[in-house]
């Protein structure tokens, strides 16, 4: 039973480049949700994917963005990159467009920005 | 702004003993609480929910919710040195709102 699988694990960007994560939700859940997690920091919420709309946003800039595709599947871009999104970019996923039982985490991206 | 708060430790706690983390959140209204294990590099590991008041036990883990003073707390008994580890709380406020939202996390270090 294959969990979230997240790709890249590690990245390093320059300042200004734009990047792309993925993301493949759990078996059976339809629901992806991705989160900024800097170091010693909780995870901040970025948005909520559901049925390929994004359902619901946190307080980031519209540099990022996301979709999601027919199989679940989601991606995270982030354009014009700074110093300070270097962190660990945490794909969540959950069924039936609730969290209600919590979310599944995939092992996440590590973005480096210099 | 809805905010969850956690003390962030670190934690010591000898090997053996009761550990115990405590968490507040702002709404009142909140429905659903998390916690979450994250090992050092490693990405959050749910370990336990809890949605009404009262205590839920799984195994050695105990969560206890209190929503007229609006804690929840966790406590791990017999705790292991693999129980070294940040943990975090996470809330969901309300029906229809399905973020959860996270506290900084309180670092735990069990002392063999």
């Amino acid at each position: 039973d294959a969990g979230v699988t997240q790709s890249p694990t590690h990245l390093i960007k320059t300042r200004g480049q734009q990047v792309t994560l993925r993301c493949s939700p759990k078996s059976g859940h339809d629901t992806v949700s991705w989160y900024q997690q800097a170091l010693g920091q909780g995870p901040q919420f970025i948005f909520q994917y559901y049925e390929e709309e994004e359902r619901q946003r946190g307080n980031f800039p519209d540099r990022f963005s996301g979709h999601q595709f027919p199989n679940y599947s989601s991606e995270l871009n982030v354009n014009a990159l700074l110093l300070g999104d270097s962190a660990l970019y945490l794909c969540a996923s959950s069924p039936g467009g609730l969290s209600s039982y919590g979310y599944t985490f995939g092992s996440g991206t590590r973005l480096t920005v210099v | 702004q809805k905010e969850v708060e956690q003390n962030s430790g670190p934690l010591s706690v000898p090997e053996g003993a009761i550990a115990s983390l405590n968490c507040t959140y702002s709404d009142r209204g909140s429905q659903s609480f998390f916690w979450y294990r994250q090992y050092s590099g490693k990405s959050p590991e749910l370990i336990m929910s809890i949605y009404s008041n009262g205590d839920k036990e799984d195994g050695r883990f105990t969560a206890q919710l209190n929503k007229a003073s609006q804690y929840v707390s966790l406590l791990i008994r017999d705790s292991q040195p693999s129980d070294s580890a940040t943990y975090l709380c996470a809330v969901r406020w309300n029906f229809g709102n399905e973020k959860l939202t996270f506290g900084t996390g309180t670092r735990l270090t069990i002392i063999p």
